[in-house]
């Protein structure tokens, strides 16, 4: 079955904590995606890659990086975390050209 | 940036009813798409239409596109308690959006036994 695992599906840290969120697809895609879901305002796009070592900001890069050393490992980084980054985390991987998206469970993160 | 926006917000039916839920887009795409997400889950991928068709079908699921009028339709017929979830549009356009997905609001769905 194939999949996209993210590492954790709960998480709290601490405000100015340097924050990890790692994500793992097994399909080879190309495209990976992280996107933060928050309530009322749906799914926004943070970072997107298109291939390793490749990165492109997504809507709201603001407080984010991301790593992809390896074709099947994105990292999503908070340098400093704020308790306005408390939010739902969904990465997202799919082949170029049209097939649809796979998900991860998602990492639900609270920073207090 | 939204682009999709799904209508209505939420619905509640009795099992064994159908389920229409609307998107509407504002720009031109390459193929439209619709998830589902179970509560506090990942988005799963459910059908995807692309621009030069009007109509799909995958099991119990039926999706329409109209691209004159910029919207779409999923249609789930003999609805089960288990479809109760949260469905997302999301259209992409591999030159204006490069790739990338841009997702509705979403629908809230809940099938009552």
């Amino acid at each position: 079955d194939v999949k996209v695992t993210q590492s954790s599906r709960y998480l709290v840290k601490r405000t100015g904590e340097k924050v990890f969120l790692e994500c793992v697809q097994d399909m080879d895609h190309e495209n990976m995606f992280w996107y933060r879901q928050d309530p009322g305002l749906g799914l926004r796009l943070i970072y997107f890659s298109y291939d390793v070592k490749m990165k492109e900001k997504g809507d709201i890069p603001e407080g984010y990086s991301v790593s992809r050393e390896k074709k099947e490992r994105f990292s999503l980084i908070l340098e400093s975390a704020s308790t306005n980054q408390t939010s739902m985390y969904l990465c997202a991987s799919s082949f170029l050209g049209g097939t649809g998206y796979t998900f991860g469970s998602g990492t639900r993160l609270t920073v207090v | 940036s939204q682009q999709g926006e799904e209508d209505p917000q939420a619905l509640s039916i009795q099992e064994g009813e159908n389920a229409t839920m609307n998107c509407s887009y504002k720009t031109s795409i390459n193929n439209l798409q619709w998830y589902r997400q179970n509560s506090g889950r990942g988005l799963v991928h459910l059908i995807l239409i692309r621009s030069n068709e009007r109509e799909k079908h995958s099991g119990r699921l039926r999706v329409t596109l109209d691209t004159s009028k910029k919207s779409s339709s999923l249609l789930i017929t003999a609805s089960r308690a288990a479809d109760t979830a949260s469905y997302f549009c999301a259209t992409e356009n591999f030159y204006n959006q490069g790739g990338k997905l841009i997702f509705g609001q979403g629908t809230e769905l809940s099938v009552k036994p």
